[in-house]
């Protein structure tokens, strides 16, 4: 199948750190994302991996890769209440036959920051 | 700002209607992908082009078609539409085989 699973909702205080989990299922998956939605605007990208790499991290974001359970993690440091948003993990199909690189997107996870 | 451009930014429409909507790629992008955002839906893939060719399709309906000109930009048509077809759009922009895709900013269909 093709489903990408993510839970629906986190919320946690401002400072603490955040961690949002997803579930892919193609192992053949060449690149995983993140991308962010804030109310009424379009995604905006947050941050990639390749799938050779097990972690990668850029500021306060931290992401954590688990190919053999095909689990993907983002990681907010510090979280603020500008980090408000539906936080969508995405897999490319390149590695299937036939396909292009169009991603396939888990629902959204929806991040309240409470101050 | 993504340096993708969508236009117009929302749309209201009645059923049975037909609508364009533009999306101007990254300079640079030869890639344009089309997604559809809705409630029950969520994200799903409609369309890639490249350079001008179809690459690839996912849940596009039958009612909806796509081209990418010798300029870059698309357009994505909806006709027949019903209220089913009301959801945000969006276009997104990539090199082949890169790691990344940018999201315009989305055009908001609503069918009445």
């Amino acid at each position: 199948g093709e489903d990408v699973e993510q839970s629906l909702f986190l919320s946690v205080r401002e400072g603490d750190s955040s961690v949002i989990n997803c579930t892919y299922t193609d192992s053949s998956s060449t690149y995983l994302y993140w991308y962010k939605q804030e109310p009424g605007a379009g995604l905006q990208l947050l941050t990639y991996i390749f799938s050779n790499m097990d972690m990668k991290q850029d500021q306060r974001l931290t992401v954590l890769l688990n190919k053999k359970d095909k689990h993907l993690s983002l990681r907010i440091a510090d979280t603020q209440t500008g980090d408000s948003a539906i936080y969508f993990c995405a897999e490319d199909l390149w590695g299937r036959g036939g396909s292009q690189g169009n991603l396939i997107f888990g629902k959204g996870t929806k991040l309240s920051v409470k101050p | 700002d993504s340096g993708v451009t969508q236009t117009p930014k929302h749309l209201i429409t009645a059923t049975g209607q037909r609508v364009t909507l533009r999306c101007s790629p990254r300079s640079g992008d030869l890639s344009v992908y089309w997604y559809q955002q809705s409630l029950d839906q969520g994200l799903q893939f409609l369309i890639q082009y490249y350079n001008g060719e179809e690459r690839a399709k996912g849940n596009i309906l039958e009612r909806f078609s796509a081209q990418q000109f010798p300029d870059l930009h698309s357009e994505l048509n909806l006709s027949s539409l019903e209220l089913g077809d009301s959801a945000l759009y969006f276009c997104a922009s990539g090199q082949r085989r890169t790691d990344t895709q940018y999201f315009g900013p989305g055009t908001r269909l609503t069918v009445l």
